[in-house]
């Protein structure tokens, strides 16, 4: 089935370990994001990436760090120089003809 | 900045017909799109306005006016099931193009 894959679905992690988040598509989508929500919040940008090898800062890319070697892989490393990475971590890939986004069903990190 | 405003919650009963509306100040703008998502769900598309006017879709209605930056989703029939989250969502082309969403809009359907 297409779609984006997200894993894992949940993380523990102790503090000052950087851990990465895996995203995977295969929609054939040229674009992807990041987005981090915190409960009852909306969405926040952390990073997206228009074409292979190439990428953007979004609005809170402190402390994150990302990488796009293959068009269909996205992967987000949470640093430990981010303060506060307790969060759900959404990614996105997005079909370029209607701007529509697809999500993967999120990771969901935890700071012990 | 970029920002966009919409309520924080709208409580509505079944059958009935509720709007949540989108202000935005952006610069770049290129369409406003609505999210659904379910607790502790993905966010799912409802609808894309680019053009002024209204993209209707089942029980589902988008409006947009570029002019006053502003467009609303409209949700008619109201069932349990629509309780959710809704986020207006902006894309933007400020020398490449991204989506930012505003904070979204609790919907609290009761019987």
């Amino acid at each position: 089935d297409g779609g984006i894959t997200q894993s894992p679905k949940y993380l523990f992690r102790k503090e000052g370990q950087n851990v990465t988040l895996s995203c995977e598509q295969n929609l054939n989508h040229d674009a992807m994001y990041w987005y981090r929500q915190d409960p009852g919040q909306g969405l926040r940008l952390i990073y997206y990436s228009q074409i292979v090898n190439d990428f953007q800062k979004g609005d809170i890319a402190e402390g994150y760090s990302v990488s796009r070697e293959k068009k269909e892989s996205f992967p987000l490393t949470v640093t430990s120089a981010q303060k506060n990475p307790t969060a759900f971590y959404l990614c996105a890939s997005q079909d370029g003809d209607t701007g529509e986004l697809f999500f993967g069903e999120g990771s969901r990190l935890t700071v012990l | 900045g970029q920002s966009l405003e919409q309520p924080s919650e709208v409580t509505a009963v079944e059958g009935a017909i509720v709007q949540i509306n989108c202000t935005y100040q952006t610069s770049g703008f290129y369409g406003l799109s609505w999210y659904q998502q379910h607790d502790g769900g993905a966010p799912t598309f409802l609808s894309y306005n680019a053009l002024d006017g209204l993209e209707e879709t089942g029980r589902f209605s988008s409006f947009l006016s570029r002019s006053d930056s502003y467009g609303y989703l409209l949700l008619q029939e109201l069932q349990m099931k629509d309780s959710a989250s809704y986020f207006c969502a902006v894309a933007l082309n400020t020398g490449g193009f991204k989506t930012i969403f505003g904070a979204g809009t609790r919907l609290f359907v009761k019987a």
